[in-house]
């Protein structure tokens, strides 16, 4: 089955700096990649996913890069703030027009602290 | 998005009994997980509940310490059978719509078996 790892376990950055948070995967047949950011004690929420036929996605302060050859993909957020700060996980899963065909691989999570 | 509650939201049990967590959804998804998330760990998937069929087990996860119900395509139940303290951990569903890549997590049941 796939692997996900994920890097680094911690991060602590002063506010207003940037934050990258970086996965690989084993399995180049994964094409969907999403993050979810956990907050302490909350469910993880969906904050951004990118497919394989696209190299970057960006929604305001967050972009993910992927690069299918290397099998990597990485977060990135920009100008970060203390509500920032949480729990970020990656996964990878493979998709068919849409329909789950496999389950989502998570990686093991980095502990984001954004200092103000 | 879906909206996904569980009951109960957290519950503190006695070794050797056994608990079940309800998934309920707003409306109607195609597929529905179940996860455990053990204190600052990652999400590690137990089964999938299948509409009118057997769930299908994760490596590591059985039917008789984990079985799983999904009577309709808005809810579903997992028993947690004969706990032991090892089995204190969070319990999530999550839930997909046909067509839909995204993944959608409930607020999850926190247990602590003594």
């Amino acid at each position: 089955g796939e692997n996900v790892e994920q890097h680094p376990s911690t991060l602590s950055v002063q506010e207003g700096d940037s934050a990258v948070i970086k996965c690989t995967y084993s399995d180049s047949a994964s094409n969907y990649f999403p993050w979810y950011k956990q907050e302490l004690g909350k469910r993880p929420q969906l904050i951004i996913d990118i497919r394989s036929n696209v190299g970057e996605k960006k929604d305001q302060r967050i972009a993910v890069t992927l690069n299918k050859t290397a099998k990597h993909f990485s977060l990135h957020i920009t100008e970060t703030q203390p509500e920032d700060s949480a729990v970020y996980f990656c996964a990878a899963s493979y998709r068919f027009r849409g329909s789950t065909l496999g389950r989502l691989y998570f990686g093991r999570g980095t502990q984001l602290t954004v200092w103000p | 998005s879906a909206v996904i509650s569980q009951k109960p939201s957290r519950d503190i049990c006695q070794r050797g009994t056994s608990l079940t967590i309800q998934c309920q959804v707003d409306s109607q998804v195609t597929m529905m997980f179940w996860y455990r998330q053990q204190p600052g760990q990652s999400l590690t998937l137990i089964a999938t509940a299948n509409q009118g069929s057997e769930a299908t087990y994760e490596s590591g996860f059985v039917i008789d310490k984990f079985p799983i119900s999904r009577p309709n395509l808005t809810f579903s139940t997992l028993t947690v059978s004969n706990m032991s303290p090892e089995d204190s951990s969070i319990y999530l569903c999550s839930v997909e719509r046909e067509g839909r890549e995204t993944q959608y997590f409930g607020p999850g049941t926190r247990l602590l078996v003594l």
